[in-house]
């Protein structure tokens, strides 16, 4: 149980386009899910908190008119790329937990989505 | 800001060795301390989340220790094999009602016949 999955896997996209990447929990409902970013040998960072029915919480740094999440049902998390650039180029990652809001414990990762932006 | 580091980028033992990951964090004192694996091109996988108030954690071969005076985990893997060969990864929960994790940069583990 607690499989969690992402799709695309992979996409690539021309500059200023915008791309969207779901998030879905296969086998429980997932009240929080959150959206991370991975460069080449670095660490996750964290992008923002989604709670389902509500706005994302998003870390400094984050432009959230960039990147766009909706988590609109216990299943569902999407997030958006808007006119993403070459820079955005990364590996970025969903997870879930089960349970109370806040999700406390162990988070279920999805497999990420490899972004290129020529 | 919270800070968390892993001692090195690689560690490289022999088969049946056992394995020993540090990880130390600065500034906050984390309610949990969760670590990873993550192989490559993949989402990490959990593995032992500890406690502030627990000492040690342990899951078949795998033992984590969590110091809160000396602001570190270890993570130990017992009787090592070379499918033991991965990424690992530590995060912190700094007990937020939002759950959020902030994740060292990661230790690549590579274990040889």
């Amino acid at each position: 149980g607690a499989v969690v999955s992402q799709h695309p896997s992979r996409v690539i996209c021309k500059s200023g386009t915008s791309v969207k990447i779901e998030c879905r929990s296969l086998d429980f409902q997932a009240t929080t899910m959150f959206w991370y970013r991975q460069f080449p040998k670095q660490s996750l960072m964290l992008m923002a908190t989604s709670n389902e029915g509500s706005k994302a919480t998003y870390e400094q740094g984050v432009e959230k008119d960039k990147f766009l999440i909706n988590h609109a049902s216990l299943t569902l998390s999407t997030l958006t790329v808007t006119s993403a650039h070459p820079e955005d180029s990364s590996f970025y990652i969903c997870s879930a937990t089960r349970g109370g809001r806040g999700g406390r414990g162990e988070q279920f990762f999805g497999p990420g989505t490899r972004l290129t932006v020529l | 800001s919270q800070k968390i580091e892993q001692n090195s980028e690689a560690l490289n033992i022999q088969e049946g060795k056992t394995a020993t990951l540090t990880c130390n964090y600065t500034n906050y004192s984390p309610a949990y301390l969760q670590w990873y694996r993550q192989d490559p091109g993949r989402g990490p996988v959990f593995l032992l989340l500890i406690r502030e108030n627990e000492k040690e954690k342990r899951k078949e071969r795998l033992k984590v220790t969590f110091d809160t005076t000396l602001k570190q985990s270890l993570f130990h893997i017992t009787a090592s094999q070379p499918a033991d060969s991965a990424t690992y990864l530590c995060a912190f929960d700094r007990g937020s009602t939002l759950g959020r994790l902030y994740f060292g940069r990661g230790t690549q583990l590579t274990v040889w016949p």
